[in-house]
C-alpha cells in the first residue's frame, strides 16, 4: 500500500508570499498517476493539477507542480486571497486504488 | 460541462443500510468513470469506489468491501452507492466524482468534476 504524507500540516503566509507544499510516498508513483487538489470549508474539492505538473483547466499559472518518483511538490508563487486552503495530493494505480495524503493547511500568517 | 448532484444522505442506525445517488448532466453518462470519495467530520478525503465508465469494472477500499455496492444506471445517467452494515466510522460527507480519463499526453487527468455531496451520520 502506497502512504502519501504531506508537509508541512500548517503553512502560515501572508498574501503575495511563496507556498511549498510537499507531498512524499511510501513508494514510487508514476508522474502520469499524481495529482493535487484544493478544498476550501464547507466546498468540495478542486482539482488543480494532474500528471504531478499539469494544470487543470481554469487553474491560474500561480500554480505549478513538480517532483517524481516519491517526492512531488506544488508551488503557489504569489498567494492570492482566495488560496488559502487545505492542498491534499493524491495517487492513483496501487491498492488501494486511489489514496490521499492528509492535507497541507496554508493559513493567513 | 458535466455536473454531479448527490443526495440520500441521512442519519441513520448502525447496522442499517442507505443508498446514495448521484444525478449526472452535461455530458455523455457512458464516456466516464465516477468515484465517491468520503470526508469524515474534520478529517482528510478518503478514496471509496469506483466504476468504469460502462459498469463493467468496480473497486473499493478495503473497509467497505463486501458492505457497499457501487453502481451505475446509464438510462437515469445516475450512480448510486449502497452502503449496507453502516458503522459509525462510516459517517462522513460523501461525494461523487467524475473520473478525468487519459489525455492526449496520456496523464491520468484526475477527479476533474466533484458533487456538492451529502452527508452520511451513522449513529444510535
Amino acid at each position: 500500500e502506497i502512504v502519501l504524507t504531506q508537509s508541512p500540516g500548517t503553512l502560515s503566509l501572508s498574501p503575495g508570499e511563496r507556498a511549498t507544499l510537499s507531498c512524499r510516498a511510501s513508494q514510487s508513483v508514476s508522474n502520469t498517476y499524481l495529482a493535487w487538489y484544493q478544498q476550501k470549508p464547507g466546498q468540495a474539492p478542486r482539482l488543480l493539477i494532474y500528471g504531478a505538473s499539469s494544470r487543470a483547466t481554469g487553474i491560474p499559472d500561480r500554480f505549478s507542480g513538480s517532483g517524481s518518483g516519491t517526492d512531488f511538490t506544488l508551488t503557489i508563487s504569489r498567494l492570492e486571497p482566495e488560496d488559502f486552503a487545505v492542498y491534499y495530493c493524491q495517487q492513483y494505480g496501487s491498492s488501494p486504488l486511489i489514496t490521499f495524503g492528509p492535507g497541507t493547511k496554508v493559513d493567513i500568517k | 460541462q458535466v455536473q454531479l448532484v448527490e443526495s440520500g444522505g441521512g442519519v441513520v442506525q448502525p447496522g442499517r443500510s442507505l443508498r446514495l445517488s448521484c444525478a449526472a448532466s452535461g455530458s455523455t453518462f457512458s464516456s466516464y468513470g465516477i468515484h465517491w470519495v468520503r470526508q469524515a467530520p474534520g478529517k482528510g478525503l478518503e478514496w471509496v469506489a469506483v466504476i468504469s465508465h460502462d459498469g463493467s469494472n468496480e473497486y473499493y477500499v478495503e473497509s467497505v468491501k463486501g458492505r457497499f455496492t457501487i453502481s451505475r444506471d446509464t438510462s437515469k445517467t445516475t450512480l448510486y452507492l449502497q452502503m449496507h452494515s453502516l458503522r459509525a466510522e462510516d459517517t462522513a460527507v460523501y461525494y461523487c466524482a467524475k473520473d478525468g480519463e487519459y489525455g492526449d499526453d496520456g496523464n491520468w487527468r484526475g477527479m476533474d468534476v466533484w458533487g456538492q455531496g451529502t452527508t452520511v451520520t451513522v449513529s444510535s
